[in-house]
């Protein structure tokens, strides 16, 4: 069974960079599984800020941006700030109808 | 503007079942694909189930003929009837806009759009 791969937790400080990444459990992520990435905070529904692999939701400031870094897709963040304190989970498409979510990362910014 | 608003959540004892709505408002959700999400207590994001605009319906194994989605158009509202409910069935669902991905007039998959507040399921006798 294919699972959708995470960093469980990440931390970064006030005004850092940091790129989280979307994996597989066997083969690599490409632009084909159009990946897409949300942000949640406890109690709050998901909000989605990239999706297309690189393409930014309304409203989601360019500090946000999406790529593929190898194998993997990733989600960097430049000059984080507090409020980017989250869960953050990428989906991946699989076909067939199928959408798959990696566990997610929880970042603290610190 | 869009607008999500799930019900229909609740206490419900195992091997029970339950029907979910959301309401939609803002646009037609016959003109678009619709999903299900769902998250357990302290647990991550979980798909559950998708329906798109021409009325093709997918599920995760873990609800497969347990669960169907459904939407009346007249009433703008999307639908999650679950049955056989288990204990791990327990979490928020969140119906969710799902756009699907288009490139020069061919569609392949989907993300997740816009996004309601969520309706909480528990199963527990």
């Amino acid at each position: 069974q294919t699972v959708v791969t995470q960093e469980p937790s990440f931390s970064v400080s006030p005004g850092g960079t940091v790129t989280l990444t979307c994996g597989l459990s066997s083969g690599s992520v490409s632009t084909s599984y159009y990946p897409s990435w949300y942000q949640q905070t406890p109690g709050q529904a998901p909000r989605t800020l990239i999706y297309r692999t690189n393409t930014r939701s309304s409203g989601v400031p360019d500090r946000f941006s999406g790529s593929i870094l190898g194998n993997k897709a990733a989600l960097t963040i430049t000059g984080a700030q507090a409020d980017d304190e989250s869960d953050y989970y990428c989906v991946l498409y699989m076909g067939s109808g199928i959408a798959l979510f990696g566990g997610g990362t929880k970042l603290t910014v610190l | 503007e869009v607008q999500l608003v799930e019900s229909g959540g609740g206490l419900i004892q195992p091997g029970g079942s339950l029907r979910l709505s959301c309401a939609a408002s803002g646009f037609t959700i016959s003109s678009n694909y619709m999903s299900w999400v769902r998250q357990a207590p302290g647990k991550g994001l979980e798909w559950v189930s998708v329906i798109y605009s021409g009325g093709s319906t997918y599920y995760a194994d873990s609800v497969k003929g347990r669960f169907t989605i459904s939407r009346d158009n007249s009433k703008n509202t999307l639908y999650l009837q679950m049955n056989s409910l288990r204990g791990d069935d327990t979490a928020v669902y969140y119906c969710a806009t799902s756009s699907p991905n288009c490139n020069g007039g061919s569609c392949y998959g989907y993300y997740f759009d816009n996004w309601g507040q969520g309706t909480l399921v528990t199963v527990s006798s």
